[in-house]
């Protein structure tokens, strides 16, 4: 069972543009929400995390929308560049439980330049 | 600050044989993580340590995969006897303490032929 589910696969956008990837989940237990960028070759880095006591979190570029009551959250690249150009997972985990993430399918994204 | 370090980055062997990974979390660290990555996938959990401790080995096929975390410090995981499906990208992360940010290493590509 896909405890997140992640969309698009695939994304292509021009430079810059917004890119916009989109999360939902089922555990409504849930209460932490990060995205992670990860380059060929790479471990997966944290981008930007989010908690459900907030609707939105915005780091430079990058921009976390919550919605608690439609279970779904959202990534927002601003502005996207070229360097922008890698993988995207979104993730979500129940704290007080060990923090087990349960990671999205991911999104490929490429800026053109 | 030091990363999380794997080693090797790369290993080809064939199927039935044996092989073993290995990880040194970031210094301090007292929670760490073993994942599977396949092509195209999102992360997937295979093991949890608190300190020197198994917290959730719930996803680890145990009948050919085990793990160990001497001192709380560093961990391998090894696989006895490999089969084609157990080609993948196997990660290790840390977290400062339990339900705390993780950050990744860069993984270990494994190919089983």
């Amino acid at each position: 069972q896909q405890q997140v589910k992640q969309s698009p696969q695939s994304l292509i956008v021009q430079k810059g543009g917004i890119s916009i990837i989109n999360c939902a989940y089922e555990n409504t237990a849930f209460d932490y929400f990060p995205w992670y960028q990860q380059f060929p070759g790479k471990g997966p880095a944290l981008l930007i995390a989010i908690r459900p006591d907030v609707s939105e979190k915005k780091e430079g570029r990058f921009t976390i929308s919550f919605n608690k009551s439609a279970k779904q959250f959202s990534l927002h690249i601003m502005d996207s560049q070229p360097g922008d150009s890698a993988t995207y997972f979104c993730a979500a985990s129940q704290t007080n439980t060990g923090n087990q993430f349960y990671f999205g399918t991911g999104t490929s994204l490429t800026v053109i330049p | 600050e030091a990363g999380v370090a794997q080693s090797p980055r790369y290993k080809i062997i064939e199927k039935r044989q044996s092989v073993a990974f290995w990880c040194n979390p970031i210094s301090g660290h007292a929670t760490l993580y073993w994942y599977q990555q396949i092509l195209g996938q999102g992360p997937k959990l295979l093991i949890q340590f608190q300190n020197n401790g198994v917290v959730d080995d719930s996803q680890l096929p145990k009948d050919r995969f085990s793990a160990e975390r001497l001192k709380g410090v560093d961990s391998t995981l090894k696989i006895q006897p490999a089969k084609l499906e157990d080609s993948a990208v196997y990660l290790c992360a840390s977290s400062l303490f339990w339900g705390g940010e993780q950050y990744f290493g860069p993984g270990t590509r494994l190919t089983v032929t």
